[in-house]
Formats: structure tokens, sequence, C-alpha cells
């Protein structure tokens, strides 16, 4: 399976913990992307990569959030002191150029 | 403000029909678009897409129209079949100066088909 790929698929914490995702996306795209999704919701933007330089970053992306892509292949979203309005599905997508391909996503329940 | 929503919620069709899923988009200076498809539990899958200088294009069993005009987008399934269950999302896909090509989803339509 070529497709992008997220560890863990789901993640139980409890509030006040860190937790940590990461997404391998398509071999040949430079572009990597994360989004949150919430139930009966749309996809919302997070943050974006080309290759290692982070371009982008949401107004949802507090400063609890971190995320990289040290090497410009796999990427790691990173939650700081959860809580428990984090619980959502998390994704990621790449691409080579405008057309995003998303993984399984990370489901995150905050208790 | 600027977003791309959905005119139905659900839309519930029998196994052979035609279904039709609507999507209208605000922002003018929007120059891509695509459809997802998400079933339960998964990520969004890419359907089709459509750049702005189109208005028509069609793949194996679906077609999406574009009516800039109206600013509009429609998704249309031939034969729908009980696979195709799913939420489905237009996007939007911007070029925000930064070249990331952000994507702006609506709030999705959910397709029943009926056996």
């Amino acid at each position: 399976d070529t497709g992008v790929s997220q560890d863990p698929r789901h993640k139980i914490t409890k509030r006040g913990q860190n937790v940590t995702f990461r997404c391998d996306p398509i071999s040949e795209h430079n572009r990597l992307y994360w989004y949150r999704q919430t139930l009966g919701q749309g996809p919302e933007f997070l943050t974006y990569f080309q290759n290692e330089a982070q371009l982008e970053k949401s107004r949802l992306l507090s400063d609890r959030f971190s995320a990289e892509r040290p090497k410009g292949s796999f990427s790691t979203l990173e939650i700081q002191r959860t809580e428990q309005g984090d619980s959502a599905m998390y994704l990621c997508a790449s691409s080579g150029r405008e057309t995003q391909y998303f993984g399984p996503g990370t489901r995150l329940l905050v208790l | 403000g600027e977003s791309v929503g959905l005119h139905l919620p659900t839309l519930s069709v029998q196994e052979g029909d035609n279904s039709i899923i609507n999507c209208a988009y605000s922002n003018s200076a929007s120059d891509y678009f695509i459809w997802y498809k998400q079933e339960s539990g998964k990520g969004p899958q890419f359907i089709i897409d459509i750049r702005s200088n189109m208005d028509k294009r069609q793949g194996q069993r679906v077609t999406v129209l574009l009516n800039k005009t109206v600013k509009h987008l429609s998704l249309q399934i031939a034969a729908t079949q009980p696979g195709d269950s799913a939420v489905y999302f237009c996007a939007e896909n911007r070029n925000s100066g930064a070249g990331s090509y952000q994507l702006t989803f609506g709030k999705g339509t959910k397709l029943s088909v009926i056996p």
C-alpha cells in the first residue's frame, strides 16, 4: 500500500497528557497537510509543510499544538496538555500539486 | 464570510438510480474544487476534481458540474450502488499565496442507498 499512513489509528488519553501522532505521506509528495475533523463536520485545516518547511498554520493551531517534518518525509503532530475539546479525528494529507490524498486518520479521545 | 457548504445534509436514493449532490461556495477567487467520499471511520477519499476554467468533468460513473455564475458545484453519481453510501464533501482549494492549496470543506451530505 503506497497511500498515506497514520499511526496510531486510535488514541485514548487523560486530560493534561501529551500525545504525538505520526503521518507518512505518499513517498513522492513534497507537500503535507494536517487537518482536524469533529463529528458531523468537514475537516478543518491546521498546518502545511512543503518539504521540511512549515509554511502555513491555522489559527486553530494553538500553542499547545506543534508539528514537525524534520527530513521532509514523515511528520509528527504533538498536542501538549490535552483538553477534552481536542477530541477529534486528526487527518493527514499529502500532495504533489493540488490534489490532496488523505490518510485514515487518528481518532483521539481525551477523557 | 467565505465558506463552502452543501444544500442538503442527507440524501436517500434507490439502488440503480442517479444521485445528485449539491454544493455552494462563496469565494469567487477559488480556482480548484474537489469532491471527496468519506466512509465511516475512514479518511476522505478523492473522487474527482475540477478547475475553475472548466464547467464539466467526467469520471467513472461520476460527473462534476461547475457553475461559476451562481457559485454552485454538483456531483452526479450514475447507477448508484450500495457501496456509494457515505458522506460526500466538496472542498474548495485556494492558492493562499504561500502556495499551500489548503482545503476548505463544507459540512457534507450523507448519501444512503436503498437496496
